[in-house]
Parts: structure tokens; sequence; C-alpha cells
């Protein structure tokens, strides 16, 4: 069975400020990682996945994430957030089915 | 390139009548997906067409939940009779047949209030 834990709801952060996503994971087969982003009163939006190769993965909007196989984890980053970037992010694995299985999602709140 | 659409973006039922909520998967994508978010949980797997087949409905939480998917394009998600505990978003997917960690698209949802 696989599943995932994003360890924090909200996180509240001020402009410009980095910021750390954090998610683990469990699984006992390789997986496929994934963030994605709901953006207010939108669908989701996936920032990156993470298949094979380089544990760093760089997505859209300035975010990376890395993949780290010793801890289970697969935390996103942003080095300076903006206001746009308050969301609801969600991580997500996925085995070789193609059925996605999520966290709890974590709500970034992006202060001026 | 239209994406994963959804209808009806929003819908207020009251509990016991029937609502159907279709998704039209982007143009090609073999692989089409339901799931959905009851408020303040995660995001749970429904089921998966591959075509117009069922390839896993381990998610669909009783019988008042009907998909169908008729000649591999678009789907359809019928709840009869609605209850209260189904309030919540549906959001549709889709992905080519070949995947190999393709990404899977999402709609908009369809958000669902009974009352």
């Amino acid at each position: 069975a696989q599943s995932v834990t994003q360890l924090d709801s909200q996180v509240p952060v001020f402009e410009e400020a980095p910021v750390e996503l954090r998610c683990n994971y469990s699984s006992s087969v390789s997986v496929y990682l994934f963030w994605y982003v709901q953006y207010p009163n939108q669908g989701l939006q996936l920032l990156l996945k993470y298949l094979s190769g380089s544990t760093l993965v760089k997505g859209i909007n300035g975010f990376e994430a890395e993949f780290n196989k010793s801890q289970t984890s697969f935390h996103l980053r942003k080095p300076s957030v903006h206001i746009s970037d308050t969301a609801e992010y969600f991580c997500a694995v996925n085995g070789n089915t193609g059925k996605l299985i999520f966290g709890q999602g974590t709500t970034l709140q992006v202060k001026p | 390139e239209a994406g994963v659409t959804q209808f009806p973006s929003h819908s207020v039922i009251e509990k016991g009548q029937t609502v159907t909520l279709r998704c039209d998967p982007i143009s090609g994508h073999d692989n089409l997906y339901w799931y959905r978010r009851v408020m303040g949980k995660e995001i749970k797997f429904l089921l998966h067409f591959v075509k117009e087949s069922k390839q896993d409905e381990s998610g669909m939480p009783n019988n008042r939940f009907l998909a169908e998917r008729t000649g591999g394009t678009y789907s359809t998600l019928k709840v009869q009779p609605a209850e209260l505990e189904d309030s919540g978003v549906y959001f549709c997917a889709s992905s080519p047949l070949s995947y190999s960690g393709n990404t899977i698209y999402f709609g908009e949802g369809s958000w669902l209030t009974v009352v």
C-alpha cells in the first residue's frame, strides 16, 4: 500500500521569504512523485514530478523539489515566494497504475 | 488544445435527488480518472477507465455512484440518491494510454453541495 503525509496543513510566510512544504511517502514499490497546486477557484495544476534520474526536480513558477529515498521524502521549496503563490499544494505518489495517492494538502498563505 | 472540461462547475441539490456530472478528457487520452475531495479531507481516487472499460473502481464509495464512459470518450458520474456526505468537489483527470509517469491532467472540478 502507498500513502502520503503532508506534515503541515497551513504554512504562513511573508512575501519574498523562502518556503519549504514537507511531504513524506510510504511505498513498498518504486514510485513516481508529484506536486500539484490548486489556486483559489481553479483546478489542480502540475507543478513538478519526479520519475527517475536527478533527485532535484525543477518545476514551474520557480518551485523545486528534492527526492530523498532514504528519508522517503519529497519536499517542495521556493527561495522567494510571491503573493500569487498563495494556494493549496498537494503531494502525490503513483506506483505504475496511473492512480494517484494524495496527501492531505498544505495551504500556503503568503502575507505582504 | 482544450484541457479536461467538467460540467457543471457547481451544483446544489437536495438530499435524495440525482446529479450527473460530466467530464470531457483531453482528446486522445484513453485513461480517465475520477477523484473526489470532501470537506477537510484529502483527494481520493474513485475510479479509472481505460477507454470505455473500468480498469479500477476500488474507490467508489457505494452503489449510489455510477460511472460510465460512452464509446471511450466523455464520462459521466451519477449520484443517485444523493446524501449529505456526498458534498465535495469531484475532479476528473486524463492521461495518455502508455503511462510511464505521464502527467495526469485535471479538470477544474465539479463542486457539489447536497442540502
